[in-house]
């Protein structure tokens, strides 16, 4: 069964763009969620997102923003990037969502704004 | 607002040896997750414990969790190199949230 797959996997943009992340869960999972790691904050959640739905965000500006298409990829989008948003972005897909049920963690997409 | 504090932070121990890393939280909670992360890489889950009293083990690894005390500890039993990672305990909040700890970095030394 093939794992969660995060594109791009490196990213280098410049303060005041935008960008886009993706994420491709496993077969099957309908949930999608989305972590910020960085070395002052750790890890922190940015949201869930089932069946298309976001069910829950996290204490993120209306910056950071996501979408989940009818086959449960997601996609994370952050306008008028600062350069506090460099960070390592992981997703997680799991069948049913993060209340209960395990998560599978993509390999992340490291972002460096400059 | 659900907060949770993992110690030590850091963590070096000689190979063969026991120990032990504890996970606190301050609200309810009946969810907890152990993940290891391997320096420059993603996170893979360890356990999942769902209920008070709830123990599992994997290899050298064992997790338990006591939610009267809000507590979850990992135990390290006769370490290896291989277990040399960073280790983080998350909870969850609500149904649809997960708040983790700063991770504990074990280095195991020959």
């Amino acid at each position: 069964k093939a794992g969660v797959t995060q594109t791009p996997r490196y990213l280098i943009k410049t303060r005041g763009q935008q960008v886009t992340l993706s994420c491709s869960p496993i077969s099957g999972h309908r949930s999608v969620s989305w972590y910020q790691q960085t070395p002052g904050q750790g890890l922190q959640f940015l949201f869930e997102y089932f069946s298309e739905t976001q069910r829950n965000k996290g204490n993120f500006p209306g910056r950071f923003s996501g979408r989940q298409f009818s086959n449960s990829r997601s996609e994370m989008n952050v306008s008028t990037l600062e350069l506090g948003d460099s960070a390592l972005y992981l997703c997680a897909s799991s069948l049913e969502g993060i209340g209960g049920y395990e998560q599978y963690f993509g390999p992340g997409t490291r972002l460096t704004v400059t | 607002e659900l907060k949770v504090e993992q110690n030590p932070l850091f963590l070096s121990m000689q190979e063969g040896k026991n120990y032990t890393i504890y996970c606190n939280y301050s609200t309810t909670s009946d969810r907890l997750y152990w993940y290891r992360q391997d320096p420059g890489k993603s996170l893979e889950s360890l356990f999942v414990l769902l209920s008070n009293g709830a123990v599992k083990q994997e290899g050298r690894l064992m997790a338990s969790l006591d939610t009267k005390a809000r507590l979850s500890t990992l135990h390290i039993t006769a370490a290896v190199h291989d277990l040399s990672a960073t280790y983080f305990c998350a909870v969850g909040a609500g149904n649809n949230d997960m708040r983790f700890g700063a991770g504990t970095r074990l280095t195991v030394k020959p």
